[in-house]
């Protein structure tokens, strides 16, 4: 098993502020893949990252791929109480499984 | 267009019961894979399905085993059910082998065994 380790585990912060959250392997993924999960529902994709070094951006979110396809980071600026949710980081090695991190909680209030 | 539909939604069994869970794929797709979601944790992949065959397998017990159905439906059954199998099982469909565009999950069954 591949495994991805996600910082920081909760993330408490204002409406308004930036924030960051990393994942780290030190195995090489083929791509990777960032969800949000929200209580009692499954995770929605945010985005895929394929080659390293690549920056991808979906509106107030950033998300990065190590040049070494060994990690990978996601910003966010200008947090919303819409953001809130658990961020989960999944790698896809040699096989069809997808490896998940423990996921970054994320609350952001008014 | 709808999504994964999983059934039931919540699940109580007994220690040593079997259950079975059901899964529909989003319109289009054609593999389903399986995952446990263990409270504060992320997903487990437990296995895949492609054309009616287990394309691979995660780090479970045979307790846990699979079918995929022509219309690309599937189930996942857990025999001998233990207080350690209670966790979120999630349901996921992507099209053939191809996962850039990613996986589509369902909202899942929360099992929860007594």
């Amino acid at each position: 098993t591949q495994l991805l380790e996600q910082s920081p585990q909760f993330l408490s912060i204002q409406e308004g502020e930036n924030l960051t959250v990393y994942c780290n392997s030190s195995s090489v993924f083929s791509s990777l893949q960032w969800y949000r999960q929200e209580p009692g529902e499954g995770p929605v994709l945010l985005v895929t990252v394929v080659t390293g070094g690549e920056v991808k951006k979906l509106k107030r979110l950033t998300f990065q791929f190590g040049d070494a396809r060994k990690d990978s980071s996601l910003h966010i600026t200008a947090a919303q109480p819409g953001d809130t949710g658990l961020y989960l980081c999944a790698g896809e090695g040699s096989g069809y499984a997808l490896n998940f991190g423990k996921g970054t909680s994320l609350l952001v209030t008014p | 267009d709808a999504g994964v539909t999983q059934s039931p939604t919540h699940l109580i069994k007994t220690r040593g019961q079997q259950v079975t869970l059901r899964c529909s794929p989003k319109s289009g797709h054609d593999t389903v894979s399986w995952y446990q979601q263990a409270l504060g944790q992320g997903p487990q992949f437990i296995f895949q399905y492609y054309e009616e065959e287990e394309r691979q397998r995660g780090n479970f017990p045979d307790r846990f085993s699979g079918h995929q159905f022509p219309n690309y439906s599937s189930e996942l059954n857990v025999n001998a059910l233990l207080l350690g199998d209670s966790a979120l099982y999630l349901c996921a469909s992507s099209l053939g082998q191809n996962s850039y565009y990613g996986y589509t999950f369902g909202s899942g069954t929360r099992l929860t065994v007594v």
